[in-house]
């Protein structure tokens, strides 16, 4: 069975810095794109990054450029979000979620439970 | 950058078919995809590549995709299907990134 269990989130102060991990089993973790997607509190669905299977692509939202870096260790099947100067507006479920890349396309499944981030003083 | 819009609210009695539409530029040259998020879970993919469906996913879930809309149909619509859903494409510009819609709760009556 695929599984993907996130940690790392709690509470932190605005300017602070968190890191999230992502542990991925039941699939072959190196062959796959991962990705972060967030939701804010009553909020929709935000993608945050993404990384290709062996790092060598990677993208992010532009509200986070410059603050989130993804990264990913293969050979511990482990996903990871490096959160600095963090803002309220960061506030968030941070879901880790497995990327299928088909021709010029890309969606996500599955998804983690999410861990979540909370911003404020 | 590329919006999707989806409306916020499709109210559906039980037995009835729901359609949820999302709307972007030219979307039906890109591949959509759908997403059901319940109340306090993550969401699970429902429809890929416009109209294929995961294992596991009822056939009264379909998609299509056309001119400037996509839509979600829900046919013989279930309590069990009240949810929040989202639809999502690739965007493969100059800065590649992924977009999600705006979301749609669909409440059974």
């Amino acid at each position: 069975e695929v599984q993907l269990v996130e940690s790392g989130g709690g509470l932190v102060k605005p300017g602070g810095s968190l890191r999230l991990s992502c542990a991925a089993s039941g699939f072959t973790f190196s062959s796959y794109s991962m990705n972060w997607v967030r939701q804010a509190p009553g909020k929709g669905l935000e993608w945050v990054s993404s990384i290709s299977s062996s790092s060598s692509y990677i993208y992010y939202a532009d509200s986070v450029k410059g603050r989130f870096t993804i990264s990913r260790d293969n050979a511990k099947n482990s996903l990871y979000l490096q959160m600095n100067s963090l803002r309220a507006e960061d506030t968030a479920v941070y879901y880790c979620a497995r990327g299928v890349v088909v021709a010029a396309t890309h969606w996500f499944d599955p998804w983690g439970q999410g861990t979540l981030v909370t911003v404020s003083s | 950058s590329y919006v999707l819009t989806q409306p916020p609210s499709v109210s559906v009695a039980p037995g009835k078919t729901a359609r949820i539409t999302c709307g972007g530029n030219n979307i039906g040259s890109k591949s959509v995809h759908w997403y059901q998020q319940k109340p306090g879970q993550a969401p699970v993919l429902v429809i890929y590549y416009d109209s294929d469906r995961p294992s596991g996913i009822p056939e009264r879930f379909s998609g299509s995709n056309s001119g400037n809309t996509a839509t979600l149909t829900i046919s013989r619509v279930e309590a069990g299907d009240e949810a929040d859903y989202y639809c999502q494409v690739w965007d493969s510009s100059s800065d590649p990134h992924y977009v999600f819609g705006t979301g749609t709760k669909v409440t059974v009556l």
